[in-house]
């Protein structure tokens, strides 16, 4: 079974323009977490999807954040417009309902220079 | 808010020796779960070992076994017979038992790099 997979890898993008962020949870996982990472720093939760429906998005630092996931399968996680402190490693994982254990992707590591 | 605290950045182990990561955790909550989870370099992240907080037996898999005191809100985490595969990044984590606005959310700490000498 595949396990959550994030897209791309890697980005370096300018300041001010738009990045894209992909992430296919294991499927049947109803839960769906985006995290980001910030060099040195903890990893912090950013939002909370179940299915479709945000459960909670109280983790975004602010509206240059959008997080969609249509038909409740994959997720996107848009930055516009990209700036320096955006930078870091944005997780994403995914559980069952009921379940205790997460699953997590490898991450995008996103420069912005 | 539940804070998880690492204060090893760093840490270094021989192969074949044993390595204790720290880890302290504060909460209110009576209920909950913490996590170890390990993230080589470059690659996912993955659960090494869970526990519940009510149950006071340390959760152990193969060679990696925890040392739990609820009382004292402390989580470390022992690596046994260490192997150069163990290099890697590792995260202690909180999740509440409790379903909250914020789900199933993890906290976690800042991490400690382990790095395994041959």
């Amino acid at each position: 079974e595949a396990g959550v997979t994030q897209f791309p890898s890697h980005s370096v993008i300018e300041k001010g323009q738009t990045v894209t962020l992909r992430c296919d949870p294991i499927s049947g996982h109803d839960n769906l977490y985006w995290y980001r990472r910030v060099m040195g720093k903890e990893i912090k939760f950013l939002l909370h999807f179940v299915k479709e429906s945000k459960q909670d998005e109280s983790g975004m630092p602010n509206n240059r954040f959008l997080a969609e996931r249509t038909g409740g399968t994959y997720s996107t996680l848009k930055v516009q417009p990209a700036e320096l402190e955006d930078s870091g490693v944005y997780f994403c994982a995914s559980s069952q309902t009921g379940g205790t254990e997460a699953f997590f992707g490898q991450g995008t590591r996103l420069t912005v220079v | 808010a539940q804070t998880v605290t690492q204060s090893q950045p760093e840490m270094s182990v021989q192969e074949a020796e044993t390595v204790t990561l720290s880890c302290t955790y504060d909460t209110s909550e009576s209920d909950y779960y913490l996590f170890w989870y390990k993230q080589p370099p470059s690659r996912q992240m993955i659960l090494v070992i869970r526990q519940e907080a009510y149950k006071q037996q340390n959760a152990t898999e193969n060679r990696f076994s925890v040392n739990f005191q609820k009382a004292a809100k402390s989580f470390s985490l022992k690596i046994s017979d260490s192997q150069l595969g163990d290099a890697a990044m590792y995260f202690c984590a909180y999740r509440s038992a409790l379903n909250s606005n914020s789900g199933y959310a993890l906290n976690f700490g800042k991490g400690t790099s382990l790095l395994v000498t041959p």
